[in-house]
């Protein structure tokens, strides 16, 4: 089992660009987050998904957009890029509300 | 709204002390509360999950637990190695199943 992957590992965008964050599991879980991860801030949740089909916003949804094409894949997706999502974005996944979440490696951006 | 703190943001010992983390939660109506280790330019690994009707959990050296009435986790690490050297993170699920983290603290186990 690969877990949870993310690509990019890393990206540079210009204010003004969107891109698309992927992620995908291979553990059959229902649950699917994204986060971001600030200096000396604990992770925040961005969009999650607790079941395919279904997307609801986190504590910070403000500039994204999600999308779950299927039970293994959740994306992520910035419309137009601001410094202010300079970052670190880290997709997790779950099996359900008893069990931990599993985390891929991350996604360090950086919007000049 | 929860709100989770850790204290210290960073800690230093040397190798072969036993050590405690700290993490303080405002809200004790949490479903579970979960440690995680973060290494540099990685993602996070769950250490321990203490569900609300649990007062702790072990797993190797590691011995977690959990306060609801005073808010209150602790993680003891027993004889400390180098390669305990990480960003240790807790954080709390509520009713909502969403994870609330506090900033974690930076461990650093000196040879």
């Amino acid at each position: 089992n690969a877990g949870v992957t993310q690509t990019p590992k890393f990206q540079v965008l210009k204010t003004g660009q969107s891109m698309t964050l992927q992620c995908a599991q291979d553990m059959n879980h229902n649950s699917m987050y994204w986060y971001r991860q600030d200096p000396g801030m604990g992770l925040r949740l961005i969009y999650y998904s607790a079941s395919e089909g279904t997307t609801d916003k986190g504590e910070v949804p403000n500039g994204y957009n999600v999308s779950r094409l299927n039970k293994r894949e959740f994306s992520l997706r910035l419309e137009s890029a601001a410094p202010s999502q300079t970052s670190v974005y880290f997709c997790a996944s779950t099996l359900d509300s008893t069990d931990t979440q599993y985390f891929g490696p991350g996604t360090r951006l950086t919007v000049l | 709204k929860q709100e989770v703190t850790q204290i210290p943001a960073a800690l230093s010992v040397p190798e072969g002390e036993n050590l405690v983390l700290n993490c303080s939660f405002t809200d004790s109506a949490i479903y579970n509360l979960q440690w995680f280790r973060q290494d540099p330019g990685k993602g996070l690994t769950s250490l321990l999950l203490i569900q609300s009707s649990q007062r702790e959990q072990t797993s190797g050296r590691l011995n977690a637990s959990l306060d609801k009435s005073s808010g209150r986790s602790t993680l003891y690490i027993a004889a400390s190695q180098p390669g305990d050297s990480a960003t240790y993170l807790c954080a709390t699920e509520g009713s909502n199943y969403q994870l609330i983290w506090g900033a974690g603290t930076k461990l650093i186990i000196k040879p």
